[in-house]
């Protein structure tokens, strides 16, 4: 069974620095997800990490891939407020025999304050 | 640009109550899937559906769901006899097919209330 686990849960930053956020999953993928939620909102696509290996960039964040780890990182490059949201990881449970149901994580509360 | 629509935004229901969520997919999309989230928790897969028939469900998808696609447009999950635990957001999602690249788009959500 794909288990998806995140850490940290919750993360309080100052504008302007920098941390990662991390992903790991429990069984073979190479397609993993991440989205953004704002409180009582939809999911919104971040990116889209197909291939051991895989970097993306878009602003301040990027997210990498590496599938022999099973690993996944999402790193925020000088904070700024607009970032204050929640973060998941998904994983594409296609690997398991599924129809590319995700898996998600708990998802990382980031609050950037200034 | 083409996106996921789900109706109503918010369903307030009396427990033991039937209730039918809607969502209209991307309309060239294939598969589709139903997801929930218990506020403040993670989102869960529930069921996913590709050529009129269902083809994953999790456990949480007991009998008391259901999910249809009535005409060539909607996408709908029945809960039978909503209980308590039931309040939820729930999300529907479609995908245009699962080989590369794919990527599953997100509606807004149906948060439902059961008291």
């Amino acid at each position: 069974e794909l288990k998806v686990e995140q850490n940290p849960l919750f993360l309080s930053m100052q504008e302007g620095k920098n941390y990662t956020i991390y992903c790991n999953y429990s069984t073979t993928s190479d397609r993993l997800y991440w989205y953004r939620q704002d409180p009582g909102k939809s999911l919104e696509s971040l990116f889209v990490l197909l291939s051991n290996g895989a970097v993306k960039q878009e602003g301040r964040l990027m997210a990498s891939l590496d599938t022999k780890a099973r690993l996944s990182t999402l790193h925020i490059t000088a904070a700024v407020h607009d970032l204050s949201a929640t973060y998941f990881c998904a994983v594409d449970d296609h690997y398991g025999g599924s129809q590319g149901n995700l898996i998600f994580g708990k998802g990382t509360k980031l609050s950037v304050k200034p | 640009e083409p996106e996921v629509t789900q109706t109503p935004s918010h369903q307030v229901t009396q427990m033991g109550q039937e209730v039918i969520l809607r969502c209209v997919p991307i309309s060239n999309h294939l598969y589709f899937y139903w997801y929930r989230q218990i506020l403040g928790q993670k989102v869960e897969f529930l069921v996913s559906f590709y050529n009129n028939e269902i083809s994953e469900k999790s456990e949480i998808f007991d009998d008391q769901f259901s999910v249809e696609r009535p005409d060539g447009s909607n996408f709908t999950l029945k809960i039978r006899s909503t209980k308590l635990e039931d309040s939820a957001m729930y999300f529907c999602a479609s995908r245009s097919w699962v080989t590369f690249p794919s990527e599953q788009y997100f509606g807004p959500g149906t948060r439902l209330t059961v008291t």
